[in-house]
C-alpha cells in the first residue's frame, strides 16, 4: 500500500519558470490538500479538493495552481515561480469521517534562485 | 476562524526526561484533535488522536487529553527517547460546509540527548 506518493522530490528552479508537482493516492479518498512548510511558520494550506472535480483556495494560494484530475491525482502549478515560493511542499488526503487523520506524502523540496 | 497554539520549541530533554508539549485550540463546535510527528526529511504522520471531550489518546508511551474547559491537548511522555527526537504538530480537524479543514499549530521541534 503506496498511500501518497509525491513527484519529484527535489526541484531547483530559476525565477520565472514553471513546474508542476505531482501528487497520487491510492486510499480511494475524497479530499485531497497542499500544504508548504517554511520554518517556524508550520503548515499553510495553499489549495484543497473536497472531490473529483472542485477545488477551493486556503491560506495562501497566490502563485499557484492546482488540478484534480481524477480521485487519484491532484497536481500544484507554480506557472512562474519566485524565490517566496521555495519551501518544503506536503500532499496530503483525508478519508471523510469527522475523526480521521490526513495522510501525507514525503514532500517535495523546492528551491528557486 | 479555527486556530492551535503550541508552545515554541526547540524543546531540549535529556534521555528519560518528562515531556510536555502545550497546545491550544480555538474552534466552533466540536472539533477533533490530532498529534503528528514529522522525523527528518520524510512528512507527518498521525501520533495519537481524540474525538471527544475528556477523550485520552495514547501511542507509543505518548498520551493527550481533549481538555474542553481550558480548550487544550497537551502532549506529554514519561520518559523519551533519542529516538523520539522530532518534530510534532497539534491539529485539529472540524467540517466546514461539507468540507474537512485541518488546521496545523506551527510545531515544537523536540530533540533528546543521550
Amino acid at each position: 500500500n503506496a498511500g501518497v506518493t509525491q513527484t519529484p522530490k527535489f526541484q531547483v528552479l530559476k525565477t520565472g519558470q514553471s513546474m508542476t508537482l505531482q501528487c497520487a493516492q491510492d486510499m480511494n479518498h475524497n479530499s485531497m490538500y497542499w500544504y508548504r512548510q517554511d520554518p517556524g511558520m508550520g503548515l499553510r494550506l495553499i489549495y484543497y479538493s473536497a472531490s473529483e472535480g472542485t477545488t477551493d483556495k486556503g491560506e495562501v494560494p497566490n502563485g499557484y495552481n492546482v488540478s484534480r484530475l481524477n480521485k487519484r491525482e491532484f497536481s500544484l502549478r507554480l506557472e512562474s515561480a519566485a524565490p517566496s515560493q521555495t519551501s518544503v511542499y506536503f500532499c496530503a488526503s483525508l478519508e471523510e469521517l469527522y475523526n480521521s487523520p490526513l495522510h501525507f506524502g514525503n514532500g517535495t523540496r523546492l528551491t528557486v534562485t | 476562524g479555527n486556530s492551535v497554539t503550541q508552545m515554541e520549541g526547540p524543546v531540549t530533554l535529556s534521555e528519560e526526561a518528562f515531556l510536555t508539549i502545550n497546545c491550544t485550540y480555538t474552534a466552533t463546535g466540536y472539533p477533533s484533535l490530532f498529534w503528528y510527528v514529522q522525523y527528518p526529511g520524510e512528512g507527518l504522520q498521525l501520533l495519537l488522536k481524540a474525538t471527544k471531550a475528556d477523550d485520552k489518546g495514547s501511542n507509543k508511551g505518548f498520551e493527550a487529553t481533549y481538555r474542553k474547559e481550558t480548550t487544550s491537548f497537551h502532549l506529554e511522555k514519561g520518559s523519551v527517547q533519542v529516538s523520539d527526537s522530532a518534530v510534532y504538530f497539534c491539529a485539529l480537524s472540524s467540517s466546514s460546509g461539507g468540507s474537512y479543514i485541518p488546521t496545523f499549530g506551527r510545531g515544537t521541534s523536540l530533540i533528546v540527548h543521550p
